[in-house]
């Protein structure tokens, strides 16, 4: 099956820095890659997504780059704010069924 | 802006115990999840619905869960007995259809003592 491997675990960034969070994946075949946000005691709510036709997608702060032939994709978020302070979640489906595999978790922290 | 509920949001319970939890998707939303999220990890798939029909529940520990979609509408997720390594978080998402963006419920936190 798929494996998604996310690093760093941990990162704290000071507000108005950027932030970068990267994720590999396993499956060649894998072609959706979502990337969520949970705060403390919340639900994880999609942030982004991208899918393998297409290697950047971006949406104001944040942007996603995709690389097929590594196996690698990278979320970015710009001039951090206190709010972007949560974990995030990357993911990637396996095969056609768009069941994504998730990644561990960073958790970002943002210092005003 | 439709969300998808999700109850108990926490149960406390003891081991060989029975518990269920319950799902009510948004409405149109064919295609319903259930996710495991261990504390400082990501959510892991039990099982997807298609309408009323199982299409994934390799991951599923049938010994002792089992879920249901009776009306493909709302779901129920059971465990019997509880054991103290399901104390976790389960969490409930919905989409459109298999290919479309899933959205989460609040989830359920089971503590199994």
């Amino acid at each position: 099956g798929e494996n998604v491997e996310q690093h760093p675990s941990t990162l704290s960034v000071q507000e108005g820095d950027s932030a970068v969070i990267k994720c590999t994946y396993s499956d060649s075949a894998s072609n959706y890659f979502p990337w969520y946000k949970q705060e403390l005691g919340k639900r994880p709510q999609l942030i982004i997504d991208i899918r393998s036709n297409v290697g950047e997608k971006k949406d104001q702060r944040i942007a996603v780059t995709l690389n097929k032939t590594a196996k690698h994709f990278s979320l970015h978020i710009t001039e951090t704010q206190p709010e972007d302070s949560a974990v995030y979640f990357c993911a990637a489906s396996y095969g056609g069924s768009y069941i994504p595999t998730f990644g561990r978790g960073t958790s970002l922290i943002v210092h005003p | 802006e439709a969300e998808v509920a999700q109850s108990p949001r926490y149960k406390i319970t003891e081991k060989s115990q029975a518990v269920a939890f319950w799902c009510d998707p948004i409405s149109g939303h064919a295609t319903l999840y259930w996710y495991r999220q261990i504390l400082g990890q990501g959510p892991e798939l039990l099982v997807q619905f298609q309408d009323e029909s199982v299409v994934d529940d390799s991951q599923l520990p049938k010994d002792r869960f089992s879920a249901e979609r009776l009306k493909g509408v709302d779901s129920t997720l059971k465990i019997q007995p509880a054991e103290l390594g399901d104390s976790a978080m389960y969490l409930c998402a919905s989409s459109f259809g298999h290919a479309q963006t899933q959205y989460f419920g609040p989830g359920t936190r089971l503590l199994v003592l």
